[in-house]
Order: C-alpha cells, then sequence, then structure tokens
C-alpha cells in the first residue's frame, strides 16, 4: 500500500512565526497536493505539484509556499503565521492524473 | 453551481439497512469518479473509484455512474455503525492538470 506520511500530527505555532510541514510518500508518485480541511467548507487545494521542482497553486495559496526538492518530499511552508490558518491540513499522492488520491493522515495545525 | 454537490445530510439508516449517497457533476468532460470516506478528526480513505457508465461492486460497496445525468451515487449494503462517517465524492476536472474536485460531503449516521 502507499504510504504518505505526514511529519506531525498536532502542533502549536505563534502568530508570525515560519513553519514547516513536511509530506513524504513512498510508491514513487509523480503528483502531490496540499489541501486545508475546515468545518463547513471542506477541502481546499492550497498548491499542487506534478514533478520535482514544479508548482502550481491551488485555489488558496496566500501566505503559502512550497517546496518539492525531491520526488518523494513535499513541504508546505507557511511563511508568517497567523490565527486564521489554524486548521486541518491534508497531504495527498497519486500516480498520475486519472488516479484517485492517497491522503496522509494529516496535521492539526493552531497558531496562537 | 457547485462543480461537485452533495446532499451534506445527516443521512440516518438503520443499522443491516442500504444506504444510498448521491452526488452531481457539472462538467459533461469528467472521466474518473472516485467515492471516499472520512471519519471524524481522520483523513479520507479512498472507498471505490469508477471510470465508466454502470455499476461497479466492490464487498458491501456499489458505485454507479451515469454520465448522461452527470451523477455518481455509492450504496452500502447491510450498514453497520462502523459505516457512520462522511463520504465525500470526487470527480477530476477535465484539464491538462485532472485536479480532483470534492464535494462538501454527505454525512452518514448507521444507528444500531
Amino acid at each position: 500500500d502507499v504510504k504518505v506520511t505526514q511529519s506531525s500530527r498536532y502542533l502549536v505555532k505563534r502568530t508570525g512565526e515560519k513553519v514547516f510541514l513536511e509530506c513524504v510518500q513512498d510508491m514513487d508518485h509523480e503528483n502531490m497536493f496540499w489541501y486545508r480541511q475546515d468545518p463547513g467548507l471542506g477541502l481546499r487545494l492550497i498548491y499542487f505539484s506534478y514533478d520535482v521542482k514544479m508548482k502550481e497553486k491551488g485555489d488558496i495559496p496566500e501566505g503559502y509556499s512550497v517546496s518539492r526538492e525531491k520526488k518523494e518530499r513535499f513541504s508546505l511552508i507557511l511563511e508568517s503565521a497567523s490565527t486564521n490558518q489554524t486548521s486541518m491540513y491534508l497531504c495527498a499522492s497519486r500516480k498520475d492524473r486519472g488516479y484517485g488520491y492517497t491522503f496522509g493522515s494529516g496535521t492539526r495545525l493552531t497558531v496562537v | 453551481q457547485k462543480e461537485v454537490e452533495q446532499n451534506s445530510g445527516p443521512l440516518s439508516v438503520p443499522e443491516g439497512a442500504i444506504a444510498s449517497l448521491n452526488c452531481t457533476y457539472s462538467d459533461r468532460g469528467s472521466q474518473s469518479f472516485f467515492w471516499y470516506r472520512q471519519y471524524s478528526g481522520k483523513s479520507p480513505e479512498l472507498i471505490m473509484s469508477i471510470y465508466s457508465n454502470g455499476d461497479k461492486e466492490d464487498g458491501r460497496f456499489t458505485a454507479q455512474l451515469n454520465k448522461a445525468s452527470q451523477y455518481v451515487s455509492l450504496l452500502i449494503r447491510d450498514s453497520q455503525p462502523s459505516d457512520s462517517a462522511t463520504y465525500l465524492c470526487a470527480v477530476n476536472r477535465p484539464s491538462n492538470t485532472g485536479k480532483l474536485i470534492f464535494g462538501q460531503g454527505t454525512t452518514l449516521q448507521v444507528k444500531p
């Protein structure tokens, strides 16, 4: 089975801190995605990547950046954390177009 | 009109009954359709994928696709309390990226 591993299950950070969320997949998947999920708002795409060193903005990229230096790792960066970035962050990967996503277990981030 | 629409529920069924979850989508060019199950506080898990018109069965789950009506459904036979979760419908956006568009999800409650 494909495994998508997110480095932290729970994280508490202070306003203004730079936050790194790490995601690693072990099945040589081409595509990787970062979502946030909030009650009543569903899953919202932040950034995605179709190849190493490639990134594209999703629907809500403001306040975030990403890095994909290696195929298996896709990092989400909150440049200056704010309280409205308190959320569940979900990383996902898939083999290619036409396949479903496999999600990581999620990181619940609280910004205080 | 939302790209992928689901009734938020909750849908309540007695144990042993058939649960029927529905999803409509707006883009006729969509080719790939997925159902995810998400338990409270957990990440989404892929349970069914369907690509052609008709039914696809996997154990107690049956996915049904009707592209002419732009409609995809999930039937859960012999519903169990452990099936209580939110079910997300996802449809690919027919573009060069093929990103998945997620519905808001339907909450299913199976009562013993």
